[in-house]
């Protein structure tokens, strides 16, 4: 089946620095890949849509300035949490969709993100 | 995509099935209903989906009511491994571009 591969699983990064997350479609293509952000007890949120070879599409309330997404391949794309925060501390998911193979929406293990 | 509505949270004894509930009273023709669920700390993983008619697999039964206004996953024989968050998602399967919208899902307690 798809597999989606998420890194680092965890985290943790003085406040004021960056952290780059990579998500990795092992053994299909992806054109789109989603970027999800989890706080405790909630569920997940979209932060954004990641379009390979082109511009992210950021939900509305995320930073683009913030949270950098790049797509430069069909099989990796990466969210960088830019000048981290504590309150940018949460888990952070990608999730992609293998459409030739027929599979549904595919999740990367998620990264725990803490920011002291 | 429709809204669905779920409990918040459900219990189940081990060993025993686990039946949870899924209202998509808006849902419209070509919208399919998925569900995935979400163990602690980890990503969500897909266990099953359909349109109008059941679905079994390895993992789970989907019963969708005749109206296809509601849905029932069913989980067998509950294991406490099942102790999960499960989504019920109504999306168009061929809007191929388009996200996974959650909902709060139910929180499944297994219980010895």
């Amino acid at each position: 089946g798809a597999v989606v591969s998420q890194h680092p699983s965890w985290v943790i990064c003085k406040s004021g620095t960056s952290v780059k997350i990579e998500c990795r479609s092992l053994d299909f293509q992806a054109t789109t890949m989603f970027w999800y952000r989890q706080f405790p007890k909630q569920s997940l949120m979209l932060m954004a849509t990641s379009n390979e070879g082109s511009k992210a599409t950021y939900e509305q309330g995320v930073e683009k300035d913030k949270f950098l997404i790049n797509h430069a391949s069909l099989t990796l794309s990466t969210l960088t949490v830019t000048s981290a925060h504590p309150e940018d501390s949460s888990f952070y998911i990608c999730s992609a969709r293998d459409i030739q193979g027929g599979y549904g929406y595919t999740f990367g293990s998620g990264t725990r993100l803490t920011v002291v | 995509d429709a809204k669905t509505t779920q409990p918040t949270s459900m219990d189940c004894a081990e060993g025993r099935a686990a039946n949870l509930p899924c209202n998509h009273s808006t849902i419209s023709g070509n919208e399919y209903v998925y569900w995935y669920r979400q163990i602690h700390s980890q990503g969500p993983q897909y266990i099953i989906h359909g349109l109008k008619n059941n679905e079994t697999n390895e993992m789970a039964s989907l019963i969708i009511t005749e109206d296809r206004k509601s849905s029932t996953l069913i989980l067998p024989h509950a294991t406490l491994r099942d102790t999960a968050v499960y989504y019920c998602i109504v999306r168009d399967r061929n809007n191929a571009g388009n996200m996974l919208t959650f909902g709060g899902g139910t929180r499944l307690m297994v219980k010895p």
